[in-house]
């Protein structure tokens, strides 16, 4: 079984600043996927930025970037140049690739905001 | 593309009643989940379907709990004889598969709370 753990369960950061969110899984699976999620205030949750394990690049999304670390099964959500906007619940999940892919696993989540 | 639907958006029902929630995915998706998501937690896997075919269900999902998606288009998720610990935000999320991209897209949730 796969668990994913976010051992920061807040944080702020000053608008324009950066701030980076911290993720660790377990896994014994070598083809996945890693994803973090937001959640605004009282809104579905949307994609931020996903990572195919398989690929040693670095994923980025503007002003996201991730840095995936798959030997010590770590990957962590950078945010750069911080916004009002990005005030939300971050979540980091972990999902199983291939034909027998299925569900995703969440950790606990971030509740990150931003101050002006 | 609307995004997926959820529907009702509340409900607030009394211990024992049965409820039923329906899901709407994005129409070419051909997997559709259902996740629980009480507070301060991250969504926790209940089901998920490719199509119709019911592939996978978590430990979590007692006998109360049942899922169905007919002609594998919308879902609907029922709870029977409804506990207090059942109150909690249910999310459907949903994916084409075989895309190389896997990526869920979430709907709004139902909030159940249970009085």
């Amino acid at each position: 079984a796969q668990t994913v753990t976010q051992s920061q369960p807040e944080m702020s950061v000053q608008e324009a600043e950066t701030v980076t969110l911290s993720c660790t899984y377990d896994t014994s699976e070598n083809n996945y996927y890693l994803f973090w999620y937001k959640q605004p205030p009282s809104r579905q949750m949307i994609l931020v930025i996903r990572q195919e394990a398989y690929k040693q690049q670095n994923a980025t999304e503007n002003r996201f970037s991730v840095n995936f670390q798959k030997a010590a099964k770590s990957f962590s959500l950078k945010i750069s140049d911080s916004q009002l906007g990005d005030t939300a619940m971050y979540f980091c999940a972990f999902m199983k690739q291939g034909t027998n892919a299925g569900k995703s696993t969440f950790g606990d989540g971030t509740t990150l905001t931003v101050k002006p | 593309d609307t995004g997926v639907s959820q529907d009702p958006r509340h409900k607030i029902t009394k211990r024992g009643q049965n409820v039923t929630f329906r899901c709407d995915p994005i129409s070419e998706h051909n997997r559709l989940y259902w996740y629980r998501q009480t507070l301060g937690q991250g969504p926790e896997f209940l089901t998920y379907f490719q199509n119709e075919a019911q592939l996978e269900k978590s430990r979590l999902l007692s006998d109360r709990f049942s899922a169905e998606r007919p002609k594998g288009s919308f879902s609907t998720l029922e709870i029977q004889r409804t506990e207090q610990g059942d109150s909690a935000m249910y999310l459907c999320a949903s994916s084409l598969t075989g895309q190389g991209r896997d990526e869920q897209y979430f709907g709004p949730g139902t909030r159940l709370t249970v009085t």
